[in-house]
């Protein structure tokens, strides 16, 4: 069984500073990936980035990019110059190996400070 | 850029009555999902549907629960008779077949509220 493991419940940043955002997963696919979704108070599930288990670079896409170790079993999520309309909850989710369903983490609360 | 959309946003409904709740995904995806999202909790798989069939379900997803696509651009979820507990945010997520991330796409989501 697929697991996903966000041990943060909550972090604060202030503006314009990275931040790292945890997960960790336990598989036994050999194949599979890694998403992160942005939730914002509104409700709805917004795509950020996604990284193969066969990828041989880290994702980026803009101001995230994925902190990929996979021996380790951890996908962590970057976020760079941080904004205060990334305040959010943020999920960590992994697909099987035959993208039937997504397995999320508990998520993470992301707070901005000015 | 084509976007997976659902009706209504929110509903209220009377514990034991059904509930349909609608979604259109995305016009050339093929496999279709449901997740559950109790307030203030992780996001929950329900079911896939692909070639008119269920091709994977939750424990979630018992004899209360039924999906279909009833003609070529609606997936539904049907709740016989609803309980407290089914009160939560309901997402429809669709995919394209052949897609090398798997990729599922998320619609905004119906708030059910059971009273």
């Amino acid at each position: 069984a697929q697991k996903i493991t966000q041990t943060q419940p909550g972090m604060f940043v202030q503006e314009k500073e990275a931040v790292t955002l945890d997960c960790t997963y336990d598989t036994s696919d050999p194949s599979y990936g890694l998403f992160w979704y942005k939730q914002p108070s509104s409700g709805e599930m917004i795509f950020l980035i996604y990284q193969g288990s066969y990828d041989q670079q880290n994702a980026t896409e803009g101001r995230y990019s994925l902190n990929f170790q996979k021996a380790r079993k951890s996908a962590n999520l970057v976020i760079s110059a941080s904004q205060l309309g990334d305040s959010a909850m943020y999920f960590c989710a992994m697909r099987d190996e035959y993208g039937n369903k997504l397995v999320f983490g508990a998520g993470t609360i992301l707070r901005v400070k000015s | 850029e084509p976007e997976v959309t659902q009706t209504p946003s929110h509903q209220v409904t009377q514990m034991g009555q059904e509930v349909i709740l609608r979604c259109v995904p995305i016009s050339n995806h093929l496999y279709f999902y449901w997740y559950r999202q109790i307030l203030g909790q992780k996001v929950e798989f329900l079911v896939s549907f692909y070639n008119n069939e269920i091709s994977e379900k939750s424990e979630i997803f018992d004899d209360q629960f039924s999906v279909e696509r009833p003609d070529g651009s609606n997936f539904t979820l049907k709740i016989r008779s609803t309980k407290l507990e089914d009160s939560a945010m309901y997402f429809c997520a669709s995919r394209e077949l052949g897609q090398v991330r798997y990729e599922q796409y998320f619609g905004p989501g119906t708030r059910l509220t059971v009273t």
